[in-house]
């Protein structure tokens, strides 16, 4: 499979405990996204990866999560100090940056529990 | 900012064609996608406009009016398999690069 790979698939932890999700990109794309997505709602903007520089992270994501792809191949994301509110579905996409469209493909991404 | 609007839900007949409606507005509009996101499944990319008209691809065609803010997917001959959330997603140009913005999602239900 050369898809967009995301590990875990699923994550059950405690409120408080650190949890970290891999992300690994379609081979030759250097772009790299992270997105939060809940029940009912589009995914969300998190961070953007250009090879190994994170270019982008959005105002709303808090100083307990951060992100790294520091080979400018695979990523993790990790959640310090989880909430219950972090419950969501984290969803992983890669692009190559000399697509015309641009087009983002989705990985099958990683669903958090917060207890 | 950025505000993209399209209807929560709609309900279409097996066979029947479905116009979803997409509304944005936006700053450095760089392009315009539609995703279908089946539940509990990765989103798979549908269609791409960057141009004013309209795109076709087999049962599945999606308009663009920049002056308008405005994009519609149309499906047709509607299958079950076709039930499932259509995201649209607004292509920005930023400081860092490309990045798309999604709206809710359209969750269509087809019956028979």
């Amino acid at each position: 499979d050369t898809g967009v790979s995301q590990n875990p698939r699923h994550k059950i932890t405690k409120r408080g405990q650190n949890v970290t999700f891999r992300c690994d990109p379609i081979s030759e794309h250097n772009r790299l996204y992270w997105y939060r997505q809940t029940l009912g709602q589009g995914p969300e903007f998190l961070t953007y990866f250009q090879n190994e520089a994170q270019l982008e992270k959005s105002r709303l994501l808090s100083d307990r999560f951060s992100a790294e792809r520091p080979k400018g191949s695979f990523s993790t994301l990790e959640i310090q100090r989880t909430e219950q509110g972090d419950s969501a579905m984290y969803l992983c996409a890669s692009s190559f940056g000399r697509s015309i469209t641009g087009e983002l493909f989705f990985g099958e991404g990683s669903r958090l529990t917060v207890l | 900012g950025q505000n993209i609007d399209q209807p929560t839900e709609m309900t279409a007949t097996e066979g029947a064609i479905v116009q979803i409606n997409c509304t944005y507005q936006t700053s450095g509009f760089n392009g315009l996608f539609w995703y279908q996101q089946h539940a509990g499944e990765a989103p798979t990319f549908l269609s791409y406009n960057v141009l004013d008209g309209l795109e076709e691809k087999g049962r599945f065609s999606s308009f663009l009016s920049r002056s308008k803010g405005y994009s519609y997917l149309l499906l047709k001959e509607l299958q079950m398999k076709d039930s499932a959330s259509y995201l649209c997603a607004v292509k920005r140009l930023t400081g860092g690069g490309n990045k798309l913005t999604f709206g809710t999602g359209t969750q269509l239900k087809v019956e028979l």
